[in-house]
């Protein structure tokens, strides 16, 4: 009974640095979510995906990039890591956009830049 | 915009009693899901319970119910009975074409 696993944990990288986080769900969701939460500011949405292949931007976009070549997968890439980036990040599955659909949330990435 | 207020970043209740943890929501459009999470010391994100837009009584989850006030765009958590596990960080949520979360409430419940 998996639901939403999220790769690594915890991570600590230098500035300039690139990494991917992987997200992996196990309960045949079409719709995958990044979030990061940050002291003070709740959630907000990095990117999403409606489905296997196609990917759209959310709230903060900006630094990364994301990619969904299987259902059950949801990679977030930093290209170059900057300090500002240092945060919790969520990785979140629901069935569908369905306003009564929650989404399930993995457990957490979190990540350090120095 | 800020679409999710939650106005208290701290509470403290005594074990077994009732609390209630605030929530107003601002949107013009007429569907729209309310959820609530849980985010215990450990990180997780639990979902706990979900009220629509058009649902006439508020919805309850066990010892959670929410108070929705539609007019006042306002859907409180309330926690009867509590306990210290329910000790955790409080995320309300609004979807409508976005989901969009509150800054959270810290709750912490004494002994």
């Amino acid at each position: 009974n998996a639901g939403v696993t999220q790769t690594p944990k915890f991570r600590v990288l230098k500035t300039g640095q690139s990494m991917t986080l992987l997200c992996a769900q196990d309960m045949n969701h079409e719709y995958m979510y990044w979030y990061r939460q940050d002291p003070g500011m709740g959630l907000r949405l990095i990117h999403y995906s409606v489905g296997e292949g196609t990917t759209a931007k959310g709230e903060v976009p900006d630094g990364y990039n994301v990619s969904r070549l299987k259902k059950q997968n949801f990679l977030l890439g930093l290209e170059s890591a900057a300090p500002s980036q240092t945060s919790v990040y969520f990785c979140a599955s629901s069935y569908s956009m369905a306003l009564d659909q929650p989404q399930h949330f993995g457990d957490g990435t979190r990540l350090s830049i120095l | 915009a800020q679409k999710i207020t939650q106005t208290q970043p701290g509470m403290f209740v005594q074990e077994k009693e009732a609390v209630t943890l605030d929530c107003t929501y601002d949107t013009s459009d007429p569907s729209y899901g309310l959820f609530w999470y849980k985010q215990p010391s450990s990180g997780e994100m639990i979902f706990l319970i979900y009220q629509g837009s058009y649902d006439q009584q508020n919805a309850t989850e066990g010892r959670y119910s929410l108070n929705f006030q539609k007019a006042r765009k306002s859907a409180n958590l309330v926690i009867s009975a509590s306990q210290l596990g329910d000790s955790a960080m409080y995320f309300c949520a609004m979807r409508d074409e976005d989901m969009r979360f509150g800054a959270g409430t810290r709750l912490t419940v004494k002994p």
